[in-house]
């Protein structure tokens, strides 16, 4: 079946530093999806990809959807408190409901 | 976009015994799912709940374990049967909102003793 594969697993960043965090697949998708779960809370959907190539942004967070359709990225710009949680991305079939979720990134901000 | 409730939130129970999660949801939908998340894990899709026929289950789930209802457009029951602490989990339910917008429940945390 198919794997998403996240890398970092988990990132210590400082305040106001920039996060990158992607995502690959050992096949397509044809929509590219990145949640954000707080704990204790299911996750929330934050940026969705539609087309090969395609950047979107969503106020600090920018995601892009890889040429390969096989891989995804997603920015976040000058972390702040409130930005920890796990992160993860989540690929589609075209007419299929169903996602593929990524194994998630950790992300922890450092006082 | 619509608004889904699960209960309970949490639970801990004993080993052997049932547990049915409800989700309910503010508009009807088509597309009602299950995951699973264990602990420090990602998540795993359980089945889908079709509205009016037997749910549909993935690869290692079958339905004398997780028994799902879907009685209506807006509700939606997942049972985690005969437990064992293996099944000590997060429970999410989730809806296909609009295009391609697949929103989470809150989850029901369960541990079993």
């Amino acid at each position: 079946g198919q794997q998403l594969n996240q890398s970092p697993q988990s990132m210590f960043i400082q305040e106001g530093e920039d996060v990158s965090m992607n995502c690959t697949s050992s096949s397509i998708f044809n929509t590219w999806l990145w949640y954000k779960q707080d704990p204790g809370e299911g996750p929330v959907l934050l940026i969705a990809l539609y087309k090969a190539g395609e950047l979107t942004s969503n106020g600090r967070l920018t995601a892009q959807f890889g040429i390969t359709r096989k891989d995804s990225f997603l920015n976040i710009s000058a972390s702040i408190p409130s930005d920890v949680g796990i992160y993860f991305c989540a690929g589609q079939l075209a007419g299929n409901e169903k996602l593929t979720f990524g194994t998630g990134t950790r992300l922890t901000i450092i006082p | 976009s619509a608004v889904i409730s699960q209960k309970p939130s949490r639970d801990i129970c004993q080993r052997g015994t049932s547990l049915t999660i409800q989700c309910q949801v503010d508009s009807q939908v088509t597309m009602m799912f299950w995951y699973r998340q264990q602990p420090g894990q990602s998540l795993t899709l359980i089945a889908t709940a079709n509205q009016g026929s037997e749910a549909t289950y993935e690869s290692g789930f079958v339905i004398d374990k997780f028994p799902i209802s879907r009685p209506n457009l807006t509700f939606s029951t997942l049972t985690v049967s005969n437990m064992s602490p293996e099944d000590s989990s997060i429970y999410l339910c989730s809806v296909e909102a609009s295009r391609d917008r697949v929103r989470f429940g809150p989850g029901t945390r369960l541990t079993v003793l």
